[in-house]
């Protein structure tokens, strides 16, 4: 079975700190993405990868930046936490998209940003 | 107009009951489907693929309609534990990188006793 884990379930932190979200697969994908779940919105994408030391933006990048450096594992960054970062972020990861192979997804974390 | 729409529900319906859900897609080019499940609280967890021919698990039943752009998820015989969100997923070409991955806002579907 695939398994994404991500490092915290909760986490709660205070305005303009910098926060990591750690996000590891043991399934070898090469993909892998970040999200947020907002109440009404969705899952709506923020970044995601393709291969080591790859990124590209998502639908909402603003805020946020990320880390590829090992196959295995994306970082998601809130560089100057606020308020409104305050969501459930899901981290999922996948095999090439040429196979558009599904994606499988962590257990989320809930960030509370105070 | 919305890339991938779903109808919201909430779908409330008795156990033991049949009930369907549709999911519409905007664009004519796009390449695999998937129903994902979500429990409260919880991460989305991939229910099923979507295959041309249609393909059934179970009491669950996905079909895939191109020329009307839409999925639908058949659920019979409905259990209490078939509550929950159902996402319907579309992937259609990207850009310069890879292919777009479309979640749709999900149907919530509650089963009374």
């Amino acid at each position: 079975d695939v398994k994404v884990t991500q490092s915290s379930r909760y986490l709660v932190k205070r305005t303009g700190e910098k926060v990591f979200l750690e996000c590891v697969q043991d399934m070898d994908h090469e993909n892998m993405f970040w999200y947020r779940q907002d109440p009404g919105l969705g899952l709506r994408l923020i970044y995601f990868s393709y291969d080591v030391k790859m990124k590209e933006k998502g639908d909402i990048p603003e805020g946020y930046s990320v880390s590829r450096e090992k196959k295995e594992r994306f970082s998601l960054i809130l560089e100057s936490a606020s308020t409104n970062q305050t969501s459930m972020y899901l981290c999922a990861s996948s095999y090439v998209q040429g196979n558009n192979q599904p994606q499988h997804f962590g257990d989320g974390t809930r960030l509370s940003i105070l | 107009r919305k890339e991938v729409e779903q109808d919201p529900g909430p779908f409330n319906v008795p156990e033991g009951a049949t009930v369907a859900f549709n999911c519409t897609y905007s664009n004519s080019a796009s390449q695999s489907f998937f129903w994902y499940r979500q429990d409260c609280r919880k991460e989305p967890k991939l229910l099923m693929s979507v295959y041309s021919s249609g393909n059934e698990d179970g009491r669950f039943t996905a079909q895939l309609n191109r020329a009307s752009q839409y999925i639908s998820l058949l659920i019979r015989d409905s259990k209490l534990s078939d509550s929950a969100t159902y996402l319907c997923v579309v992937t259609t070409p990207g850009g310069s990188s890879a292919s777009k991955i479309i979640f749709g806002s999900g149907t919530r579907l509650s089963i009374r006793p």
